[in-house]
């Protein structure tokens, strides 16, 4: 299982672009990289998943290098409201995902 | 459409009680899985059900814990006798092939005191 390294927590302001990435070196050729965002009495939501190069949805962007040992995950112009945890999970098992601490994203006026 | 509920939304019971936590999936969903987050602690998967069947219960802690899916619509999960360490929330959701996202519940939070 490929262990997955996020910072613990990010502070940004109103309408800039976040950048978060996730170190996991040990990803497997079959496994998958899913970005999920979790906020306070919620349950995680998923937003992004990719394999490799790009991914793009109305939400976020992905973007994953060649060696597929990192992954970025893009939120252009943050609102309060993605003020969330952040997390990354990697793996090859859609039904059995593996969270780990996540990233803590505080997002200010 | 309604999203995965859970019941009850908070549970406060004292050690050695049983508490029966209650989910409904999205309409229609054939899986549905269980994590939980013990306090200070990562969420940990718990089981995973293919409409009525348990497809990977790996995860559940100890034979106290018991999941059913009864008819393949919701699902409950049983705790018996709860201990002090089973405080946590305890999440509920649901997907369905061929998507890989799973649809998170709201959680239920479990106090054994």
């Amino acid at each position: 299982l490929a262990k997955t390294t996020q910072p613990i927590s990010m502070d940004s302001y109103e309408g800039q672009e976040v950048n978060i990435t996730c170190s996991h070196n040990n990803i497997a050729t079959n496994d998958y990289i899913t970005w999920y965002q979790q906020f306070p009495s919620q349950g995680p939501r998923f937003i992004i998943q990719g394999y490799k190069t790009k991914v793009t949805n109305e939400v976020a962007s992905l973007f994953i290098p060649a060696d597929r040992k990192s992954s970025t995950l893009s939120l252009p112009r943050v609102s309060l409201s993605d003020t969330a945890v952040y997390y990354c999970l990697v793996g090859d098992n859609f039904n059995k995902f593996y969270f780990g601490s996540g990233t803590k994203l505080n997002v200010k006026p | 459409e309604a999203g995965v509920t859970q019941f009850p939304s908070h549970s406060v019971i004292e050690k050695g009680q049983t508490v029966t936590l209650r989910c409904d999936p999205i309409s229609g969903h054939d899986n549905l899985y269980w994590y939980r987050r013990v306090m200070g602690k990562e969420i940990k998967f718990l089981l995973h059900f293919v409409k009525e069947s348990k497809q990977d219960e790996s995860g559940m802690p100890n034979n106290r814990f018991l999941a059913e899916r009864t008819g393949g619509t919701y699902s409950t999960l049983k705790v018996q006798p709860a201990e002090l360490e089973d405080s946590g929330v305890y999440f509920c959701a649901s997907s369905q092939a061929p998507s890989y996202e799973q649809y998170f519940g709201p959680g239920t939070r479990l106090t054994v005191t």
